[in-house]
């Protein structure tokens, strides 16, 4: 069983349009980043959200943190194919420091 | 180089062999992780090193699977006798800042496929 569930496994979309990726937990998160990776590579850090209920956007990217720490959700607006990639959840429980869990990843498809 | 560096990229091996898996930290990062990565799927928690220290191994899924950091710099994962449930992407990454809310840095991988 995931500590982080993300939803939905995978995701197609056409070019323009716009998607959201959930990640959710009955766990409470000191702080929750969201990682993308592509083939062959290590994940890469987009973002970390620390205070519940905080929205940080990046470009056309914007994440939201729960007011209770336990869920975020990214949501990209107008979606291109360099978008495309494995998104990932992870976080460090309150209960359980240094260990930083991943969710299982959304695998997100964007065609031109 | 700059980044975190892993070997061997690519190791294929025979049931219950053993192999060591090594990562080469950015230099002056205390904190480093190894996680495991089937084909598709998210990232398993392996181990989590602060400094020389292993605070946490409880992600190691059994008694065959060992890690040591040494210098507070490179660590090596070691499996031993190899099963064909072992093979996947060992992923290896560190973090710089103190905080747990740090940027992670990965490697890219070592592929370990076991015939």
């Amino acid at each position: 069983t995931q500590l982080l569930e993300q939803s939905p496994q995978f995701l197609s979309i056409q070019e323009g349009e716009n998607l959201t990726v959930y990640c959710n937990s009955s766990s409470v998160f000191s702080s929750l980043q969201w990682y993308r990776q592509e083939p062959g590579e290590g994940p890469v850090l987009l973002v970390t959200v620390v205070t519940g209920g905080e929205v940080k956007k990046l470009k056309r990217l914007t994440f939201q943190f729960g007011d209770a720490r336990k869920d975020s959700s990214l949501h990209i607006t107008a979606a291109q194919p360099g978008d495309t990639g494995l998104y990932l959840c992870a976080g460090v429980p309150t209960d359980s420091w240094g260990k930083l869990q991943f969710g299982a990843g959304t695998q997100v498809v964007v065609t031109p | 180089g700059a980044g975190v560096s892993q070997s061997p990229s690519n190791k294929v091996t025979e049931k219950g062999k053993d192999v060591e898996l090594r990562c080469d930290p950015i230099s002056g990062h205390t904190a480093l992780y190894w996680y495991r990565q089937s084909l598709g799927q998210g990232l398993e928690f392996l181990i989590y090193f602060q400094g020389n220290s292993a605070p946490d191994k409880s992600g190691l899924p059994s008694d065959r699977f060992s890690a040591e950091r040494t210098g507070g710099s490179v660590s090596t994962l070691t499996i031993q006798r190899t099963q064909q449930e072992d093979s996947a992407v060992y992923l290896c990454a560190s973090r710089g800042s103190p905080h747990t809310t740090g940027e992670l840095f990965f490697g890219e991988g070592s592929r370990l496929t076991v015939l």
